[in-house]
């Protein structure tokens, strides 16, 4: 089974509102990570955890703020968002930082 | 740091029909070369991969070869179905950058019935 859920599959939200996307995986992965995709873009790194740490941040605006409650469950906290960080937000997971990288289905979101 | 560059942006083929997609890198430390489907409203998914010890990979009707040399790499998918179309992302990595994925831009392939 290489299945990443992510929830919710849609969002829109105001710039003033305080939401969070979830992501979880039951692989026994170690390793988990958010992407931002715009429209007809590849994937952009923004944040990499592994063994429940952030191991990298790819100097993404403090308006986005990741939690690794377990090795199961990571969350993107989403505050002050602005329109032009409307796009597809994608959850991954990988055994190890070095293993291969299983996507899940994406929370798409709208800020308005 | 890594650059990945893969053509053609679009590509349209009739149903049967055989498709290739190529990348090139940069990075003569890349090691690991996967390749990634995306169909629309989901997220990619890995349908396959190659490792830089391997020159060839197959699997059904999927292969990726690999030139290290030339550092190119490329997809092939043959006897193309409609339910092929999608975008396919290309990307490489090395465990010198912390596998951090460097993708292609992407190839939107279209399999007319």
């Amino acid at each position: 089974d290489t299945e990443v859920t992510q929830t919710p599959k849609h969002l829109v939200m105001g710039m003033t509102n305080k939401k969070s996307l979830k992501c979880e995986q039951h692989m026994g992965h170690r390793a988990m990570y958010w992407y931002k995709q715009k429209a007809k873009k590849p994937p952009e790194l923004m944040f990499v955890y592994s063994y429940e740490k952030l191991s990298i941040n790819e100097s993404v605006p403090s308006r986005f703020s990741p939690e690794c409650p377990n090795s199961s469950l990571l969350n993107l906290h989403l505050h002050a968002l602005q329109p032009e960080d409307s796009a597809l937000y994608l959850c991954a997971s990988s055994q190890g930082i070095y293993d291969t990288q299983y996507f899940g289905p994406g929370t798409r979101l709208t800020v308005l | 740091g890594e650059n990945v560059e893969q053509h053609p942006s679009t590509l349209s083929v009739q149903e049967g029909d055989s498709a290739v997609i190529k990348c090139t890198y940069s990075d003569s430390a890349s090691n690991y070369f996967p390749w990634y489907k995306q169909e629309l409203g989901k997220g990619p998914q890995l349908i396959i991969d190659i490792r830089s010890n391997v020159g060839e990979k197959k699997d059904q009707r999927i292969a990726v070869t690999l030139n290290k040399t030339a550092k190119h790499f490329s997809l092939h998918i043959t006897e193309t179905q409609p339910e092929d179309s999608a975008v396919y992302f290309c990307a490489a990595t090395s465990k010198a950058a912390g596998n951090k994925l460097t993708f292609g831009g992407g190839t939107r392939v279209l399999v007319k019935p």
